[in-house]
């Protein structure tokens, strides 16, 4: 069982506006810990979306955003395309600054 | 362009051991410090061990401490990771992850993983 909840699954049309949920504790989040996200294709290197929170690295398209707020934080996908059936992860740190993930959202893209 | 090549998965039995690499190129490697990462079949990922960028500090997950050991040569851009006494829970796909250091939204010193390998399988069996 991950320490960060996340939804198993989400789906969406193309073209349609989906978020993922990541829902930590006082411990982790809700201390101030920034929240990363990633998103992996199955056989390839997992790939950094989000940093601190809402910083999108150079080369991520902007229909990839990231909110935070108290214990939780979210992935929006606006826009929604074929390519971005995958899954996302978030991760944090723990009281003792190991690093957490959620659990991953598988997104299929209808 | 950064690369990150895993090496050295494969089948073992259970309480044996198990050397995996992982091949850096693309960024100067004794710079940053390096993390294992791993993904067991139908789960999430999970943190495994980290190691500073000389060499002499490393954390590990509770899972594994006291069984793996995380190292690295700066002289030959690699990172290793010796795993020991291996279970059958440590079947996953084993990764490795560079860090970026940044201060985070409170100030704080912190980090996230900006490039990953492909990954190396790992499978305990009997």
């Amino acid at each position: 069982q991950s320490v960060l909840t996340q939804p198993p699954s989400v789906s969406g049309a193309p073209g349609q506006r989906v978020t993922i949920s990541c829902t930590g504790s006082s411990s982790q989040i809700g201390a101030g810990s920034d929240v990363h996200w990633y998103q992996h294709l199955p056989g390839t290197a997992p790939k950094l979306l989000i940093y601190g929170n809402n910083n999108r690295p150079s080369g991520v398209p902007d229909r990839f955003s990231g909110s935070k707020s108290g214990t939780s934080a979210s992935l929006a996908i606006t826009g929604l395309q074929a390519e971005d059936e995958a899954v996302y992860y978030c991760q944090s740190y723990d009281s003792r600054l190991d690093v957490i993930f959620g659990g991953g959202t598988k997104l299929t893209v209808l | 362009e950064v690369q990150l090549v895993e090496s050295g998965g494969g089948v073992v039995q259970p309480g044996g051991s198990l050397r995996l690499s992982c091949a850096a190129s693309g960024f100067t490697f004794d710079e940053h410090s390096m993390h294992w990462v791993r993904q067991a079949p139908g789960k999430g990922l999970e943190w495994v061990a980290l190691i500073s960028w000389d060499g002499y500090t490393a954390f590990y997950a509770d899972s594994v401490k006291g069984r793996f050991a995380i190292s690295r040569d700066n002289s030959k851009n690699r990172l290793y990771l010796q795993m020991n006494g291996l279970r059958s829970e440590d079947t996953a796909l084993y990764f490795c992850a560079k860090i970026h250091n940044f201060y985070d939204s409170s100030g704080k010193k912190a980090y996230y993983f900006d490039y990953w390998g492909q990954g190396t399988p790992v499978t305990v069996s009997s």
